[in-house]
């Protein structure tokens, strides 16, 4: 087990471009989640999915982004027509199907780095 | 709407002494306060939790302490080491939206040899 990988680790794009990003969660873990933090910020909650079903979304997640999880197993966050204020870490989590999130928290991945020029 | 606050940016204390970490909440509704730390290029990684039900959780040299009425929770390290430096956070979820994590904005530890 290696973990939640993220890819890529950094992305530079120009405004107006569409970028997508991939998260493997632990194997098995059915709970994955998207943050986005920024600058002096902590990471703000963008989506969550249990299995294939998403959940919840954040008023955060505009029209132009998109998050899947088809077959319940990796996840993809679409951005489109990127602006400047997309620049951030986005950030992907893991938990197990059951129990309180308090008792073991999310496992995270190392996040992408985007940056919109 | 900032519903959990950490109002100390950076800390630095001696490798030894007591590094003590505040965050401030404004939501009643908040039942499950966790702590990560992160390292820079790494996401964060979990610490320890309390529920409210508690005032005390203590695992090794970490300990958090809830104070419900006053809203206001601290992370205690005793006693600090050189590779607690890192970023801290703490985090909040309540029952209705369990997997859902509010975060502070975080502060800075400095442990100096």
């Amino acid at each position: 087990d290696t973990g939640v990988s993220q890819d890529p680790r950094h992305k530079i794009t120009k405004r107006g471009q569409n970028v997508t990003f991939r998260c493997d969660p632990i194997s098995e873990h059915n709970r994955l989640y998207w943050y986005r933090q920024t600058l002096g910020q902590g990471p703000e909650f963008l989506t969550y999915f249990q299995n294939e079903a998403q959940l919840e979304k954040s008023r955060l997640l505009s029209d132009r982004f998109s998050a899947e999880r088809p077959k319940g197993s990796f996840s993809t966050l679409e951005i489109q027509r990127t602006e400047q204020g997309d620049s951030a870490m986005y950030l992907c989590a893991s938990s197990p199907g059951t129990g309180s999130v308090a008792n073991y928290g999310y496992t995270f991945g190392s996040g992408t780095r985007l940056t919109v020029v | 709407d900032q519903q959990v606050k950490q109002n100390s940016p950076s800390l630095s204390v001696q490798e030894g002494r007591i590094s003590i970490l505040n965050c401030d909440y404004t939501n009643s509704m908040f039942d499950y306060f966790l702590w990560y730390k992160k390292y820079p290029a790494e996401g964060p990684t979990f610490l320890i939790s309390i529920s409210s039900i508690k005032d005390k959780n203590e695992d090794g040299r970490f300990t958090v302490f809830l104070n419900k009425s006053a809203k206001h929770l601290s992370l205690h390290i005793v006693p600090s080491q050189p590779g607690d430096s890192a970023v801290y956070f703490c985090a909040a979820s309540d029952t209705g939206t369990a997997s859902k994590l509010t975060f502070g904005t975080g502060t800075r530890l400095q442990v100096t040899l």
